[in-house]
């Protein structure tokens, strides 16, 4: 069974750019949450997706942006890019209706100059 | 709003020997799930065990379990007979039962595994 997928690996954007993450989770897992890790303010929650509706959103600006998709895909989006949104976006994915917690991908590094 | 403390940043044990790690936390719900995640430097989080709140009950998962004391809010975790791929951040996380699907991590504790 594959594991939650995350693309790219790694990411370097120029400041004022906008940048796009995509997140595929394990089959059959219809809940799909990401999270940003920096050395700084640890893991932070960003938002969760279910059945392609927003079903929560952590305290971030309105640069950071998601969706879903039908077949349960996830993307976020970060606009205009500054210096502090250099992390590691974590993506999470779960089955609907379980307690058995989250599978994690491997995550995006991404860089902002 | 839930919060989790891990006040131990950095911890290091012998290889063979047990190592406890602590985490609190704060909330006032009473039904919610608590977990322990394991980072490599791969980045990859991985669950190492979960408890839930109704459960009185001390999970384990091999080698490792937990101490789970809810009147004080406390959450630890034991590593017993610990290997060299125990190496990593471990990371306490808060799930309520009912309200926003989300976690809530503590800061993370680094283990480090001495041959």
């Amino acid at each position: 069974k594959a594991g939650v997928t995350q693309t790219p690996r790694y990411l370097i954007k120029t400041r004022g750019q906008q940048v796009t993450l995509s997140c595929s989770p394990i089959s059959g897992h219809r809940s799909v949450s990401w999270y940003q890790q920096t050395p700084g303010q640890g893991l932070q929650f960003l938002f969760e997706y279910f059945s392609e509706t927003q079903r929560n959103k952590g305290n971030f600006p309105g640069r950071f942006s998601g969706r879903q998709f039908s077949n349960s895909r996830s993307e976020m989006n970060v606009s205009t890019l500054e210096l502090g949104d250099s992390a590691l976006y974590l993506c999470a994915s779960s089955y609907e209706g379980t307690d058995y917690g989250y599978t994690f991908g491997s995550g995006t590094r991404l860089t902002v100059v | 709003a839930q919060t989790v403390t891990q006040s131990q940043p950095e911890m290091s044990v012998q290889e063979a020997e047990t190592v406890t790690l602590s985490c609190t936390y704060d909330t006032s719900e009473s039904d919610y799930y608590l977990f322990w995640y394991k980072q490599p430097p791969s980045r990859q989080m991985i669950l190492v065990i979960r408890q839930e709140a109704y459960k009185q009950q001390n999970a384990t998962e091999n080698r490792f379990s937990v101490n789970f004391q809810k009147a004080a809010k406390s959450f630890s975790l034991k590593i017993s007979d610990s290997q060299l791929g125990d190496a990593a951040m471990y990371f306490c996380a808060y799930r309520s039962a009912r309200g926003a699907q989300k976690l809530v991590f503590g800061q993370g504790t680094r283990l480090t595994i001495n041959p």
